[in-house]
């Protein structure tokens, strides 16, 4: 099983609506969870970081599920600039602190 | 706000030759990570680097690639003979490692490895 795993989508979201995508992990000794952003050919840039209170950073909302071993992220009121691949990122307990890749989720905003 | 760079952006080399990638981390942050993302498939842990060390790294990392902190700034990855499946975008990282949000990892552009 894949240590994190994510649906590659696409998501296509009109503007101006709401997308939500998950991500699944597979080691409950996780330690901390991020939601980065990658647009193409570019660097993967920290978007949120996921607490276990669930946490908004304007339009976006990560919540962390521990019991059923996912992450999720909403972005409310899409915008065109939100058209990027979402990568979701774990570092396990005990492996230091590498980072574990999702092979992300791509949205498409369109107007 | 401070950055991770790194040079060149793009590198075309032949199989078989060394390439030496470079990093200037963050400069306050204490340690120091290369990744690689093959074009279409997901971002891979290469090694991590702290104390003038390496502190941790992946299979993929085998006796082909070194990792070296010339300096106070410089933070490089050697690869000795390059094979045609190291074409990749190789990312570099940089982490406090003290204070508030340590375990944050921000990312240079990368540099595009091309083997011909």
């Amino acid at each position: 099983r894949k240590e994190v795993e994510q649906d590659p989508g696409p998501f296509n979201v009109p503007e101006g609506a709401t997308v939500a995508f998950n991500c699944t992990y597979s080691n409950s000794a996780s330690q901390s969870f991020f939601w980065y952003r990658q647009d193409c050919r570019k660097e993967p840039k920290l978007l949120m970081s996921v607490y276990s209170s669930g946490n908004e950073d304007g339009r976006f909302t990560a919540q962390l599920n521990r019991a059923s071993q996912y992450i999720s992220l909403l972005i409310r009121d899409s915008k065109l600039s939100d058209s990027a691949t979402y990568l979701c990122v774990v570092i396990f307990k005990a492996a230091g602190n590498k980072l574990t890749f999702g092979g992300g989720t791509r949205v498409l905003v369109k107007p | 706000e401070p950055e991770v760079t790194q040079t060149p952006s793009h590198q075309v080399t032949q199989m078989g030759q060394e390439v030496i990638l470079r990093c200037v981390p963050i400069s306050n942050h204490l340690y120091f990570y290369w990744y690689r993302q093959i074009l279409g498939q997901k971002v891979e842990f290469l090694v991590s680097f702290y104390n003038n060390e390496i502190s941790e790294k992946s299979e993929i990392f085998d006796d082909q690639f070194s990792v070296e902190r010339p300096d106070g700034s410089n933070f490089t990855l050697k690869i000795r003979s390059t094979k045609l499946e190291d074409s990749a975008m190789y990312f570099c990282a940089s982490r406090a490692g003290t204070g508030k949000g340590t375990d944050t990892q921000y990312f240079g552009p990368g540099t595009r490895l091309t083997v011909l």
